[in-house]
This record gives structure tokens, C-alpha cells and sequence, in this order.
């Protein structure tokens, strides 16, 4: 596609329910990131897949939090019992290589809101 | 553990006159690489300018240019003949070459005044 497609764009679910958010990364983009932005604050950091692969899932606050990637281009952040404190925008970005040298490029996000 | 810090919340500039916005980051790596982005209301995060921390030149992109102070760990973005499609939440962000994950400060929000 012509950019990162994220779905939904917004999302609002009952407290305890599971959620699942979708990010289509640019087509090619090996490297791709999740991103959390809380209201008011800068994105945090959630995990970083290279290929298929989750090369760094430090960010992911507990084991609520998990994300795939099964084939190296779509990827799914999946929430688990949520809570309203995971009310949030959750960004997507991706990169042709992961190299600092290349632009990540960010999707519009999906607006989380648990009630 | 690296920080970025912005001291200015709201900035506020007259269309055409320039504005300065500040980040300050704190680190012990040397090699790093240092990020503006753009947040308008959309939500998307649009890259507008980037640094890396061993070239001394200040990059430049168009209106937009950087003070790049390594020993002060300061990285502030200079906004030319500003326009009202400035207007946006600006984040500065960091990578430490070794690393993949971007941190990035709380935010500026650049108001533009007609």
C-alpha cells in the first residue's frame, strides 16, 4: 500500500474484554514497531519485529500485551483482560530495513478506549 | 536509561516570523541518532528532520533547520517563514545506534497565529 494502514481507527470495548489491532506496514518493510501514546505524552515503545521475528519486546508492559507476525508483513497487538489505564493510541510504524538510516514511517494509529 | 526531555508544553508563533523549539536528551552512548516528527490531529507521526550525533554539521531540511549541541545534549529545531500548516504537536526522539527503539519527549504544541 501507499503508507502504514492501521485498523480500527478507533476502538472502544468493555473493561475485561480482548482486543485485537491490526498494522499494515508499507509493502517490502522488513523492521516494524508498536507504539503506545498515552493522552498528553510522547509514544512509548511496545516491540520491535525484524522479518517474522520479535527482535525486541522489551516495551510491552505485561503479559497482557503480545503481538505477531507470522508472515514478516502484517502484525496484530493483541490485548488480553483489559484494563482502562490500556486506553490509549497505539501507533504502528515500519521501515525498509530497521536501519537508523531509514525513515520509520507511522500509521495514523488506532484510538483505544476501555470503558 | 535515555531521556528526552521538552520544556515547552505550547510554543506560539506569528505566520511568517521563526520559531524555536527545544529538546534535551540525556545519554552515555556516543553514536546515536537524533529525530524531529510532526503530530498533526490525524495522529500520523511525520518525520521532519533527523540528526546523527557524529556529523557536527547541523542538518537542514527546507524551513526547517537544528542547533545540534552534543556536549550540552541539547537538539533544537528552528521553524523558518512559519505557516499555519505548522501548526501541530512536535515530538524530538532518540536512537542510540545500537538500539531500534525510539524514545521520544513529551511534546511541544506549536500554535501558529495568523
Amino acid at each position: 500500500g501507499a503508507g502504514v494502514s492501521q485498523t480500527p481507527s478507533n476502538k472502544v470495548t468493555e473493561k475485561g474484554k480482548y482486543v485485537e489491532l491490526r498494522c499494515d506496514p508499507i509493502s517490502g518493510h522488513t523492521a516494524l514497531y508498536w507504539y503506545r501514546q498515552s493522552l498528553g505524552q510522547g509514544p512509548e515503545f511496545l516491540i520491535y519485529f525484524q522479518g517474522t521475528g520479535a527482535a525486541d519486546d522489551s516495551g510491552l508492559p505485561n503479559d497482557r500485551f503480545f503481538a505477531v507476525r507470522p508472515e514478516g508483513s502484517v502484525s496484530t497487538l493483541k490485548i488480553q483482560r483489559t484494563e482502562r489505564g490500556d486506553s490509549a493510541v497505539y501507533l504502528c510504524a515500519s521501515s525498509l530495513t530497521g536501519n537508523k538510516n531509514t525513515e520509520a514511517f507511522f500509521g495514523q494509529g488506532t484510538r483505544l478506549t476501555v470503558v | 536509561a535515555q531521556t528526552v526531555t521538552q520544556s515547552q508544553p505550547e510554543m506560539s508563533v506569528q505566520e511568517a516570523e521563526t520559531v524555536t523549539l527545544s529538546c534535551t536528551y540525556d545519554t552515555s552512548e556516543s553514536d546515536y541518532y537524533l529525530f524531529w516528527y510532526k503530530q498533526p490531529p490525524s495522529r500520523q507521526m511525520i518525520l521532519v528532520i533527523r540528526q546523527e550525533a557524529y556529523k557536527q554539521q547541523n542538518a537542514t531540511e527546507n524551513r526547517f533547520s537544528v542547533n545540534f549541541q552534543k556536549a550540552a545534549k541539547s537538539f533544537s529545531l528552528k521553524i523558518s517563514d512559519s505557516q499555519l500548516g505548522d501548526a501541530a504537536m512536535y515530538f524530538c526522539a532518540y536512537v542510540p545506534n545500537a538500539g531500534n527503539m525510539l524514545t521520544f519527549g513529551g511534546g511541544t504544541r506549536l500554535m501558529v497565529k495568523p
